[in-house]
């Protein structure tokens, strides 16, 4: 089976940094994404994980370690528009690598 | 680019009657789509896999029957759900993926919230 654990909510203030966790057991990996959802809206795309390490783009980074089944998006200098779902989602290696996702994060961003 | 256009974004119609939804990429070939659902406060659970040209994949517990899929070219894949009823209100979601094998993107559309009364 396939699970991905992630906190179910987090609040943070405006300007500071938070950091979403993620962990997974899936029977296959090929790459860990990031996505963001506000609430009746489809997800987009944050960031694409496949080697262990930091990947940054702008206030955005991702890392990844594939041993320990383990990613965090780092979000700095949070905005009130940051307010939204997290989605971490894992492409797996079986049938149509097809993303599966974890429940989501949901981020309040105070000022 | 990769733009993946959902239509109608919103449906609102009585219990029986059958909804169909379509998913379009816009400036790509897409040999597989994606269905989704999402329930309030809830992750995006896979339906289903449509593939281009054969029948599409459906994960364990979705009828086959109850969610007709039909993924007739590279750029349109369509979802109906027949006989709709109160307990088939969600949000439902598309997703193509650009590219070939496991370097392709997924890309989503915005979406349709289905209401049944």
């Amino acid at each position: 089976g396939q699970n991905i654990d992630q906190p179910t909510e987090m609040t943070a203030t405006e300007g500071a940094i938070v950091q979403i966790n993620c962990t997974y057991q899936t029977s296959g990996f090929n790459g860990l994404f990031w996505y963001q959802q506000h609430a009746g809206e489809a997800p987009t795309f944050l960031s694409y994980n496949v080697l262990d390490g930091l990947e940054e783009k702008g206030r955005f980074s991702s890392f990844l370690s594939r041993s320990k089944g383990y990613s965090y998006l780092l979000l700095k200098e949070l905005q009130m528009k940051d307010s939204a779902s997290y989605l971490c989602a894992v492409r797996l290696s079986t049938g149509a690598n097809n993303l599966f996702f974890g429940t989501g994060t949901r981020l309040t961003v105070i000022p | 680019g990769a733009v993946v256009s959902q239509h109608p974004s919103r449906v609102i119609c009585k219990s029986g009657t059958s909804v169909k939804i379509e998913c379009r990429s816009l400036d790509f070939q897409a040999t597989t789509m994606f269905w989704y659902r999402q329930f309030p406060k809830k992750s995006l659970m896979l339906m289903a896999t449509s593939n281009e040209g054969s029948k599409a994949t459906y994960e364990q517990g979705v009828e086959k029957d109850k969610f007709l899929i039909n993924h007739a070219s590279l750029t349109l894949s369509t979802l109906t759900v027949t006989s709709a009823h109160p307990e088939d209100s969600s949000f439902y979601i598309c997703s193509a993926r650009s590219g070939a094998g496991l370097g392709g993107a997924q890309h989503f559309g915005d979406g349709t919230r289905l209401s049944i009364l």
